[in-house]
C-alpha cells in the first residue's frame, strides 16, 4: 500500500497564532483529502485537493503531487480548531480504488 | 438531508457473537465505505462499493462482509466477532459531483469482549 505520513504528530498553539500541517505519501495518487475530526468523534471534509491550491476562510491547503507532499495552513487559529486533522490519499487500482489515511496531527488550541 | 447515518452508535459483544452495523445515506451517492479507526492511528478501509450490486475490499476486509443491494444501505456485518474487531466504525459515502467531498457518519462504538 501506500505509506502517508503527517508532521508533527502533535502540536499546542496559543490561540491566534499560525501553524502548518504536513502530509507526505510514499507514491503517486489520484485524490487527497483533508480531514478534521473534532474532539467528539466527527470527521468533516476540509479540502479534496489532488493539486494545486485552495482556501476556505481561515484554512488553506497546498498539494504538490510530483513532489508527493501536501501542507495544511491554519491561520489565526481559534480554540474551535481543536482536534485531529487527516490527511488521506487514493490511489486506483486495476482491482480497485483504495484510500489510505495518516494517523494525524492532534492539535490543541489554547486559550 | 439527513446525511450519513449510522446505527448503533454503542455495542458491546461477546466474541463470536454477529451483528450488523447499518449505514444509509439519503444523498444518492453511488460510493459509499466503511472504515475502522483504532487508537493512534487513521482510519483504514474496509470494504467500500462503487453503486448497487458492486461491493469490493479495502485494506482491512477479514472479518467483515458488506451487500450493497440498495444505493441508499450498506450494511457492514460482523460474523464472528473477535476482540480484535473492538474500534470505532465508520461509514462514508463520496459525492463525485462535488470535487469527490466524502461525508461521513457520526461513528459506532463497537467492543467485543
Amino acid at each position: 500500500g501506500i505509506q502517508v505520513e503527517q508532521s508533527p504528530p502533535d502540536l499546542i498553539l496559543q490561540e491566534g497564532a499560525n501553524s502548518t500541517l504536513r502530509c507526505n505519501f510514499s507514491d503517486s495518487v489520484n485524490n487527497l483529502q483533508w480531514f478534521h475530526q473534532n474532539p467528539w468523534g466527527q470527521l468533516i471534509n476540509l479540502f479534496y485537493i489532488p493539486s494545486g491550491t485552495k482556501q476556505n476562510g481561515r484554512l488553506s491547503a497546498t498539494t504538490v503531487a510530483t513532489e508527493r507532499y501536501s501542507l495544511l495552513y491554519i491561520s489565526s487559529s481559534q480554540t474551535t480548531d481543536s482536534g485531529v486533522y487527516f490527511c488521506a490519499v487514493e490511489r486506483y487500482f486495476s482491482t480497485g480504488n483504495q484510500f489510505y489515511f495518516g494517523t494525524g496531527t492532534s492539535l490543541t488550541v489554547i486559550p | 438531508n439527513a446525511g450519513v447515518t449510522q446505527t448503533p452508535k454503542f455495542q458491546v459483544l461477546k466474541t463470536g457473537q454477529s451483528m450488523t452495523l447499518q449505514c444509509a445515506q439519503d444523498m444518492n451517492h453511488e460510493y459509499m465505505s466503511w472504515y475502522r479507526q483504532d487508537p493512534g492511528m487513521g482510519l483504514r478501509l474496509i470494504h467500500y462499493s462503487v453503486g448497487a450490486g458492486i461491493t469490493d475490499q479495502g485494506e482491512v476486509p477479514n472479518g467483515y462482509n458488506v451487500s450493497r443491494s440498495t444505493t441508499e444501505d450498506f450494511p457492514l456485518r460482523l460474523l464472528s466477532a473477535a476482540p480484535s474487531q473492538t474500534s470505532v466504525y465508520f461509514c462514508a459515502s463520496r459525492d463525485k459531483t462535488s470535487g469527490n467531498t466524502i461525508y461521513f457518519g457520526e461513528g459506532s462504538w463497537l467492543t467485543v469482549v
